[in-house]
């Protein structure tokens, strides 16, 4: 099946510092990608929705300016989280649609993110 | 508006068939998915269906009513490692998905 990419799995950094978030398609083209968030105890909440060479769609109550999305290839796309506070440490997921199973999300193993 | 409601949580026992429900309100619909997820981990794919009817994969059955915008998860022959949030996601006209809660199934010996 269909294999995404993500790392790093766990970063620490202290607050005020910018990190990335990487998401490859390993053997298909992704036309789509999406970031998810999910709080403890909570379900998982879209971000933003991305097509390959546009901007990314961003969801209500989410800053794109903080939350900076680049989807410049069909096999890659970053979520760089700007000037990090401890609010935004959270469980952060992506997943990436596309190939012959158009219909089906595969998604990558997440990313622990915690802001000291 | 769109929603997705299934259980919060339920217990079953080792060996024995659990019935998971989902009910959906979404604008448009373009399937349905199932996902299981363990705790501290991404959530893995189990089923889409978006044909009425159930499909059949191994331990895990799907059924989508479309009509009732209705969904079943089934799992037959718990095993302990099937303790796990089991999610339940609508797809929407804009190819969204909706997200349910998730039901936090808990088996016990």
């Amino acid at each position: 099946g269909a294999v995404v990419s993500q790392h790093p799995s766990r970063v620490i950094c202290k607050s005020g510092t910018s990190v990335k978030i990487e998401c490859r398609s390993l053997d298909f083209q992704a036309t789509t990608m999406f970031w998810y968030r999910q709080f403890p105890k909570q379900s998982l909440m879209l971000m933003a929705t991305s097509n390959e060479g546009s901007k990314a769609t961003y969801e209500q109550g989410v800053e794109k300016d903080k939350f900076l999305i680049n989807h410049a290839s069909l096999t890659l796309s970053t979520l760089t989280v700007t000037s990090a506070h401890p609010e935004d440490s959270s469980f952060y997921i992506c997943s990436a649609r596309g190939g012959q199973e158009n219909e089906k999300l595969f998604f990558g193993s997440g990313t622990q993110l915690s802001v000291l | 508006g769109q929603n997705i409601d299934q259980p919060t949580e339920m217990t079953a026992t080792e060996g024995a068939i659990v019935q998971i429900n989902c009910t959906y309100q979404t604008s448009g619909f373009n399937g349905l998915f199932w996902y299981q997820q363990h705790a501290g981990e991404a959530p893995t794919f189990l089923s889409y269906n978006v044909l009425d009817g159930l499909e059949e994969k191994g331990r895990f059955s799907s059924f989508l009513s479309r009509s009732k915008g209705y969904s079943y998860l089934l799992l037959k022959e718990l095993q302990m490692k099937d303790s796990a949030s089991y999610l339940c996601a609508a797809l929407d006209s804009n190819y969204q998905l909706i997200w349910g809660a998730g039901t936090k199934l808990i088996i016990k010996p």
